[in-house]
């Protein structure tokens, strides 16, 4: 089955710097890898997502990655702010039945 | 819009025991896929639910079952609880029918089970 690793488990910046957190994944039948935001005591955000036919997406200051050959995406938060502190989560899946595969998360901290 | 909503937030109960968790999908979607989260970890799959059946189910015993009923709402159920199975128990909805692209899904605020 699908296998996603996430680094680093906790990263800080000052605020204003970038921000990147790294994926890879081990199934290459998949073709969904979104990200999630979660606050302390909340439940995941969604917060920007790519599918295959597609290498970059961006969103304001956010922006995703995705190297199907290599098997790996990343997200890049630009001029991050202190609210942009929280863990952040990818997945992957495939089909439209299959589950998304989490990574163990990265906390973010983001020092004012 | 109502988004993907939870009940109850917060539930504490014994070893042995048995609880039903609630979830009412977002508005428009039909499909409803259950997560447990464990303390500093990301959320493994416990089972999916579309048009009231079973779709797809994790790597988790028969102690966790669920249902979904006519208006896409859904129940976790978990029998027999050990301590272990203290953790987050997220709902997560999406609009399913095709089989071919991935959906995007949506989650709740989560309910936060405590065994002792």
């Amino acid at each position: 089955g699908e296998n996603v690793e996430q680094h680093p488990s906790t990263l800080s910046v000052q605020e204003g710097d970038s921000a990147v957190i790294k994926c890879t994944y081990s199934d290459s039948a998949s073709n969904y890898f979104p990200w999630y935001k979660q606050e302390l005591g909340k439940g995941p955000q969604l917060i920007i997502d790519i599918r295959s036919n597609v290498g970059e997406k961006k969103d304001q200051r956010i922006a995703v990655t995705l190297n199907k050959t290599a098997k790996h995406f990343s997200l890049h938060i630009t001029e991050t702010q202190p609210e942009d502190s929280a863990v952040y989560f990818c997945a992957a899946s495939s089909s439209g039945n299959t589950p998304l595969v989490f990574g163990k998360g990265t906390r973010l901290s983001v020092i004012a | 819009d109502a988004g993907v909503t939870q009940s109850p937030t917060h539930l504490i109960k014994t070893r042995g025991q048995q609880v039903t968790l609630r979830c009412s999908p977002k508005s428009g979607h039909d499909t409803v896929s259950w997560y447990q989260q464990a303390l500093g970890q990301g959320p493994q799959f416990i089972f999916q639910y579309y048009e009231e059946e079973e779709r797809q189910r994790g790597n988790f015993p028969d102690r966790f079952s669920g249902h979904q009923f006519p208006n896409y709402s859904s129940e976790l159920n978990v029998n027999a609880l050990w301590l272990g199975d203290s953790a987050l128990y997220l709902c997560a909805s999406s609009l399913g029918g095709g089989q071919y692209a991935p959906k995007t899904q949506y989650f709740g605020p989560g309910t936060r089970l405590l065994v002792l």
